[in-house]
């Protein structure tokens, strides 16, 4: 079945360094979604991407979504400590459910 | 407010006994989701349902049984089969809109079974 592998599993970096976490999938994706859940929290959206090569930005949140539609990746410039939690990639293919990735699990050091 | 209620945030239970994990929204939503979390495992999906009265067997779904007899609600069983049920439990809807069909989650019910 489809399987979506996330890397690093875990992050730490100093406040004011970038993060990324990355996302490939072992099939073609329709698309990929985003979520952040913080210590103690549930998962919460970020984003949706569709087309190939897409790249969306929320403030210091980089998302991009591959030319081939099978990796992504999640790009934060500057981290600070609202920053600190999981975040998770989570792709369909056509109409199957989201199949989620073992998250990226982020520290900040103030 | 519209969201997501999963009751109650803690739960323990003897090993051997079934336990039913409740899941409302008020958000309209079509489709429903159980999942499955443990450390370091990320989310997996027991059981999802798009519809009032039917449903489908996510990756895990041995040991867990559902019911959709209201749009509203999705309660999940943690039978006495399923071997390891201690675990955090999350429920979640969707609805496409525009092409965007993000899940909306609850607060989650952390089960221990002693």
């Amino acid at each position: 079945g489809q399987q979506v592998m996330q890397i690093p599993q875990y992050q730490h970096v100093q406040e004011g360094e970038d993060f990324t976490t990355y996302c490939n999938s072992s099939t073609t994706l329709s698309n990929i979604q985003w979520y952040k859940q913080r210590p103690g929290g549930h998962p919460v959206f970020l984003i949706q991407l569709v087309k190939s090569g897409e790249v969306k930005k929320q403030k210091r949140l980089t998302f991009q979504f591959g030319e081939a539609k099978k990796n992504s990746s999640l790009h934060i410039t500057a981290t600070q400590t609202t920053d600190v939690g999981t975040y998770f990639c989570a792709g369909r293919g056509g109409w199957t459910p989201l199949v989620f990735g073992k998250g990226t699990r982020l520290s900040v050091i103030a | 407010d519209g969201g997501i209620t999963q009751s109650p945030k803690y739960l323990f239970r003897k090993e051997g006994q079934n336990v039913t994990l409740s899941c409302e929204q008020n958000l309209n939503h079509d489709a429903m989701y159980w999942y499955r979390q443990d450390p370091g495992q990320g989310l997996r999906l027991i059981y999802y349902s798009q519809i009032v009265n039917d449903f489908q067997k996510g990756d895990i779904a041995e040991g867990y049984s559902v019911s959709r007899e209201k749009k509203e609600s999705f309660p999940l069983t943690v039978t006495s089969a399923q071997k390891n049920p201690t675990a955090f439990y999350l429920c979640a809807s969707s609805m496409s809109r525009g092409g965007v069909d993000e899940q909306f989650f609850g607060p989650g019910t952390r089960l221990t079974v002693l």
